[in-house]
């Protein structure tokens, strides 16, 4: 089966742009997470979205936002871009994430943020 | 708030040598454990998932424990190979967000 795909793999912004970054799902997956990896913080969670609902955030500013589709396809903005926002951006999808639930997370290749 | 910590940070050892490395976590009230590799630039392979019911889950040459109540996991590479060498993270779920450790960069050397 396929499996998540995030798109582009690569982009190069300018301070102050905006981006929206795209992720699909594995088939029948409905929980989507979103996270930053820098070399110096390593990865960081930044949303879980479960049935086009938010259901946990991270420790990021309101620049950063998501959303999530009806057939679980999730997007990521981030607004006025820094220079430290420059990172690999990664999501992962699984079936459910409750106790008791194999919630095995399959993760995509990434888009790597360059701004400049 | 969940602190998930990876010791060595960085491990080289020569081919064929077996080898563990170790991940611990503060609250122990998780929904399950997985290990994963990340090669250089790429996005994370998930390697074994140890529910939080289970003690330890076994593909291949990968041996992975779970205590639940000390905090700590361990995973075991058999016979290591140069295809292993990777950095390799170990990352928990609980309350809708999964959070992972800084990771250990493996070496192995023919």
């Amino acid at each position: 089966k396929a499996g998540v795909t995030q798109t582009p793999r690569y982009l190069i912004k300018t301070r102050g742009q905006q981006v929206t970054l795209s992720c699909s799902p594995i088939s029948g997956h409905r929980s989507v997470s979103w996270y930053q990896q820098t070399p110096g913080q390593g990865l960081q969670f930044l949303f879980e979205y479960f049935s086009e609902t938010q259901r946990n955030k991270g420790n990021f500013p309101g620049r950063f936002s998501g959303r999530q589709f009806s057939n679980s396809r999730s997007e990521m903005n981030v607004s006025t871009l820094e220079l430290g926002d420059s990172a690999l951006y990664l999501c992962a999808s699984s079936l459910e994430i409750k106790w008791g639930v194999n919630t095995e997370a399959f993760f995509g290749q990434g888009t790597r943020l360059t701004v400049v | 708030k969940q602190e998930v910590t990876q010791i060595p940070a960085a491990l080289s050892v020569p081919e064929g040598e077996n080898l563990v490395l170790n991940c611990s976590f503060t609250d122990s009230a998780i929904y399950n454990l997985q290990w994963f590799r990340q090669d250089p630039g790429k996005g994370l392979t998930s390697l074994l998932l140890i529910q939080s019911s289970q003690r330890e889950q076994t593909s291949g040459r990968l041996n992975a424990s779970l205590d639940k109540s000390s905090g700590r996991s361990t995973l075991y590479i058999a016979a290591s190979q140069p295809g292993d060498s990777a950095t390799y993270l170990c990352a928990v779920w609980n309350n809708n967000d999964m959070r992972f450790g800084a990771g250990t960069r493996l070496t192995v050397k023919p």
